[in-house]
């Protein structure tokens, strides 16, 4: 079965330092990657997407991620967080080929503290 | 442009109830999704509508039903509830399906 992993559940990280948050996928078909973010009682935002082209797709909010196909990995990178970066963030992926309904992972909670 | 939008916000229900959830898509957004959110679970698909036809369903039981109207509004309905369906029931609506899908910002159903 197609899935979807995402390694942390929870990454704490002081402010201005570098983070990465990791996801990996299974599948051995072309695929379409989401990062999106959710904050306290919010629904879910688009970070950042993957449908074709450069690997490396730049976000909203200094977020970034790079598609390496190899390990099948979609992480997202910020180079220096803030407090207001505190939120859980889901990877998703659409395998191509199948259904296109997302793929969700259990999400990651980054918890920037001062 | 307005987002999608979900009502009510907050739902407060008794075991046994039954509650019907509403989510209005972005102009021109023909397929509504459905998502249940839990702590335990994460995110779990729930069905999918396009042109008032549900063309994906998720593995839930049949308390769990949904429709879509012909504005491309969809409702949501859970019969029977039970203290297991408390959760963030996230709405979200694109295109046609196939793009990346717009969030509205959920209803929390909470059973008691």
């Amino acid at each position: 079965a197609q899935s979807v992993t995402q390694l942390d559940s929870q990454v704490p990280v002081f402010e201005e330092a570098p983070v990465e948050l990791r996801c990996n996928y299974s599948s051995s078909v072309s695929v379409y990657l989401f990062w999106y973010v959710q904050y306290p009682n919010q629904g879910l935002q688009l970070l950042l997407k993957y449908l074709s082209g450069s690997t490396l797709v730049k976000g909203i909010n200094g977020f970034e991620a790079e598609f390496n196909k190899s390990q099948t990995s979609f992480h997202l990178r910020k180079p220096s967080v803030h407090i207001s970066d505190t939120a859980e963030y889901f990877c998703a992926v659409r395998f191509s080929g199948g259904s296109y309904i997302p793929t969700f992972g259990r999400g990651t909670s980054l918890i920037v503290h001062p | 442009k307005a987002g999608v939008t979900q009502t009510p916000r907050y739902l407060i229900k008794t075991r046994g109830q039954q509650v019907t959830l509403s989510c209005s898509p972005i102009s021109g957004h023909r397929s509504v999704s459905w998502y249940q959110q839990t702590p335990g679970q994460g995110l779990q698909f729930l069905f999918e509508y396009f042109s008032e036809t549900q063309r994906n369903k998720g593995n839930f039981p049949g308390r769990f039903s949904g429709r879509q109207f012909s504005n491309s509004r969809s409702e949501m309905n859970v019969s029977t509830l039970e203290l297991g369906d408390s959760a963030l029931y996230l709405c979200a609506s694109s295109l046609a399906g196939e793009n990346f899908p717009v969030f509205g910002s959920g209803t929390r159903l909470t059973v008691v």
